[in-house]
């Protein structure tokens, strides 16, 4: 069964930097691609970052660009997302989603259950 | 980048109706579009990929159609565990692109 599990989020002040990991479980890691999905307070969906399998990427949306990076350790089967200078904006439950391919552009077939990061003073 | 819209932005749908969610590209897509439902308080859960095929244990009422810029989510006949908020996606290049969602709620 495939699990993903995030982890690190917290109440953060405006600039500070978080770091999230999604744990993964029951599929070989390394040969799918993964990304990252938030969703801000009764907002919808914001695609945020995809890393291939092959480490390929990280593609960026541009609301994070800079700001943001994005990793993965394939032998410990760990996605992280790396976050700096946080804003208010930045306030949201932040998903990881397992790809369905490892290198090429891929709907998500598998979710987390989400992890809440506020950014407040 | 490829933008996604949906319509209608809500609707309010009976038990047993048939329900048609729009979703349009911005620029052709190809068939690269897939379906996601979610509720509230919980994860999204992938329903379509690839514009017309269903992921593992999704129920036959639900359908997809559509290629290059318009698509459609169909519910044939609406039961009560299909309220929630569907969203459409593209991922025909990068940026990945997530429309804004159409909220189905009991009339």
């Amino acid at each position: 069964e495939v699990q993903l599990l995030e982890s690190g989020g917290d109440l953060v002040r405006p600039g500070g930097s978080l770091r999230l990991s999604c744990a993964a479980s029951g599929f070989r890691f390394k040969e799918f691609a993964m990304t990252w999905v938030r969703q801000a307070p009764g907002k919808g969906l914001e695609w945020i970052s995809t890393l291939s399998g092959a480490g390929i990427g990280p593609y960026y949306a541009d609301s994070v660009k800079g700001r943001f990076t994005t990793s993965r350790d394939n032998s410990a089967g760990t996605l992280f997302l790396q976050m700096r200078s946080l804003r208010a904006d930045d306030t949201a439950v932040y998903y990881c989603a397992k790809n369905t391919a490892r290198m090429r552009s891929s709907p998500f077939d598998h979710w987390g259950q989400g992890i809440l990061v506020t950014v407040s003073s | 980048d490829i933008q996604m819209a949906q319509s209608p932005s809500s609707l309010s749908a009976s038990i047993g109706d048939r329900v048609t969610i729009t979703c349009q590209a911005s620029e052709g897509v190809s068939t690269s579009l897939a379906w996601y439902q979610q509720k509230p308080g919980k994860a999204p859960k992938p329903l379509i990929f690839d514009t017309s095929s269903l992921q593992s244990g999704v129920p036959s009422r639900f359908s997809g159609s559509g290629s290059d810029t318009d698509f459609n989510l169909t519910i044939s006949s609406l039961q009560s565990e299909d309220f929630g908020t569907y969203y459409c996606q593209q991922y025909h290049r990068y940026p990945l692109a997530l429309g804004p969602g159409t909220k189905v709620d009991l009339k």
